[in-house]
C-alpha cells in the first residue's frame, strides 16, 4: 500500500542552523501538507501546496519557513535559523482530489530538537 | 478557528469491550477525519466522513456526525490490545487545512 515517507526520523540541530526535513509523498498525490505537534500538544497545520505554490499557510509558518517540491517525487521544509520553540515532530501529509474529500494520509514524522 | 476537541481525554477499558470516544467542533465543516496515533509516532488514517453523511462503517470501527450538534463520535468494537494507542478527530471546512482535536487515549487492557 502507498505510504509518505520521511526523512530523517529524527534531526538534532543547534539553535540558528537551517533544517530541511524532507517528505516523499504518495506518488499520485497532487495537495501536500506540512504539519507539527510538539510534545504533549495538539497537531498543527503549518501549510499546504498544490500546483507549486503554497495555497494557505498558518501565522506559524513565518519568514524563517519555506516548502518547495525540487523534483517530481521530493516535498521539503526548511526553517532557515532554528530557535528552541521549533523543537516539534514536523509531519508530511498528502492528499489527492478524490472526489473531493481530500483524505490526507500522514508519514511516520521527523522529530526535531533544537538545542 | 475551527478545532475539534475529544472527550473522553482517557479511556481504559477491557479487551473485547468497546470504545466510544467523542469529537465536538464549533463551525461548519466539510469533512471530519479520524486518526490514530500510536505513542509519539505517525498519524494513521482511519476514516473520513462527509458533512452530508451521518454514519460510516470500516471493519470494527463506527463514526457517526452530527451536524446539528456539531458532534462525531468513533466507536471501536471489541477492541484489542493493538487498539492502545491516541485518537484523534480533525475537521476540515473546504480549504483542506485539517484542524485537530486534544485527543483521547485509549488503552486496552489485556
Amino acid at each position: 500500500e502507498p505510504e509518505v515517507t520521511q526523512t530523517p526520523s529524527h534531526q538534532v540541530t543547534q539553535m540558528g542552523q537551517e533544517v530541511i526535513l524532507r517528505c516523499v509523498p504518495i506518488s499520485n498525490h497532487l495537495y501536500f501538507y506540512w504539519y507539527r505537534q510538539i510534545l504533549g500538544q495538539k497537531v498543527e497545520f503549518l501549510v499546504s501546496f498544490y500546483n507549486n505554490e503554497i495555497s494557505e499557510k498558518s501565522e506559524i509558518f513565518d519568514d524563517q519557513f519555506s516548502v518547495e517540491r525540487p523534483d517530481g517525487s521530493n516535498f521539503t521544509l526548511k526553517i532557515r535559523s532554528t530557535k528552541l520553540e521549533d523543537s516539534a515532530m514536523y509531519f508530511c501529509a498528502s492528499s489527492d482530489q478524490g472526489e473531493g474529500t481530500h483524505e490526507q494520509y500522514f508519514g511516520p514524522g521527523t522529530r526535531l530538537t533544537v538545542t | 478557528s475551527q478545532q475539534g476537541e475529544e472527550d473522553p481525554q482517557a479511556l481504559s477499558i477491557q479487551e473485547g469491550e468497546n470504545a466510544t470516544m467523542n469529537c465536538s467542533y464549533k463551525t461548519s465543516i466539510n469533512n471530519l477525519q479520524w486518526y490514530r496515533q500510536n505513542s509519539g509516532r505517525g498519524l494513521v488514517h482511519l476514516i473520513l466522513i462527509r458533512s452530508n453523511e451521518r454514519e460510516k462503517h470500516s471493519g470494527r470501527l463506527r463514526v457517526t456526525l452530527d451536524t446539528s450538534k456539531k458532534s462525531s463520535s468513533l466507536l471501536i468494537t471489541a477492541s484489542r490490545a493493538a487498539d492502545t494507542a491516541s485518537y484523534f478527530c480533525a475537521t476540515d471546512e473546504y480549504d483542506y487545512k485539517l484542524s485537530f482535536g486534544a485527543g483521547t487515549t485509549v488503552t486496552v487492557r489485556a
